[in-house]
């Protein structure tokens, strides 16, 4: 039962750095999203994609790049890593029973990110 | 676009005590709510949720209701045990991919 997998689960990076975080799932789920989440302010969605092939920008997609080349795969992508996006990275997943339905969001435990 | 408001942002009780979360949201298209509870360096566990065609739905000692025409919707955990112990956070659906906002979460702690 891996659900969803998130690597690396901690990375420090310099400004100006860039890295990709790793998700996969095993659940042939079509739905998959990126959020991060600081201190006392909820989970802010990134980026999400609705299948293979289809991403699209979510509240603060400002700073990142996603690729959805594979149902299993949605990699996030950091250029230029800047202070500001110093957080805890979560990617989820969802099933679809119907078109836009709404069926539980999956979790990964999340990349624990700083920028210094 | 839809803003969920969630309270209170700490909550503080006794082992055998009964902790309500509430939260209030803006979109009246909204027609999913789940509650998630994360543990201290794990991601989000759904615990219950609820659609906007049910005004309760119970699983055990957890419970949630909704009140779609004052737009709140609450968590009721009764005979809290330590391992309650956690943030737990709202969310509502909004727009045809039913992409979720949620709330700012509630640190629940369960003295024993």
């Amino acid at each position: 039962n891996a659900g969803v997998t998130q690597t690396p689960k901690f990375r420090i990076l310099k400004i100006g750095q860039s890295m990709t975080l790793q998700c996969t799932q095993d659940m042939n789920h079509n739905y998959m999203y990126w959020y991060r989440q600081d201190p006392g302010m909820g989970l802010k969605l990134i980026y999400y994609s609705v299948g293979a092939g289809i991403t699209d920008k979510g509240e603060v997609p400002n700073g990142y790049n996603v690729s959805r080349s594979t149902t299993e795969d949605f990699p996030l992508r950091l250029e230029l890593a800047a202070p500001s996006q110093t957080s805890v990275y979560f990617c989820a997943s969802k099933g679809t029973a119907y078109p836009g339905g709404n069926q539980p969001q999956h979790f990964g435990d999340g990349t624990r990110l700083s920028i210094l | 676009g839809e803003n969920v408001e969630q309270h209170p942002s700490t909550l503080s009780v006794q082992e055998g005590d009964s902790a309500v979360i509430k939260c209030t949201y803006s979109d009246s298209a909204s027609n999913y709510f789940p509650w998630y509870k994360q543990e201290l360096g794990k991601g989000p566990q759904l615990i219950i949720d609820i659609r906007s065609n049910v005004g309760e739905k119970k699983d055990q000692r957890i419970a949630v209701t909704l009140n779609k025409t004052a737009k709140h919707f609450s968590l009721h955990i009764t005979e809290t045990q330590p391992e309650d112990s956690a943030v737990y956070f709202c969310a509502a659906s909004v727009g045809s991919q039913g992409n979720l906002i949620f709330g700012k979460g509630t640190k629940l702690s369960v003295k024993p």
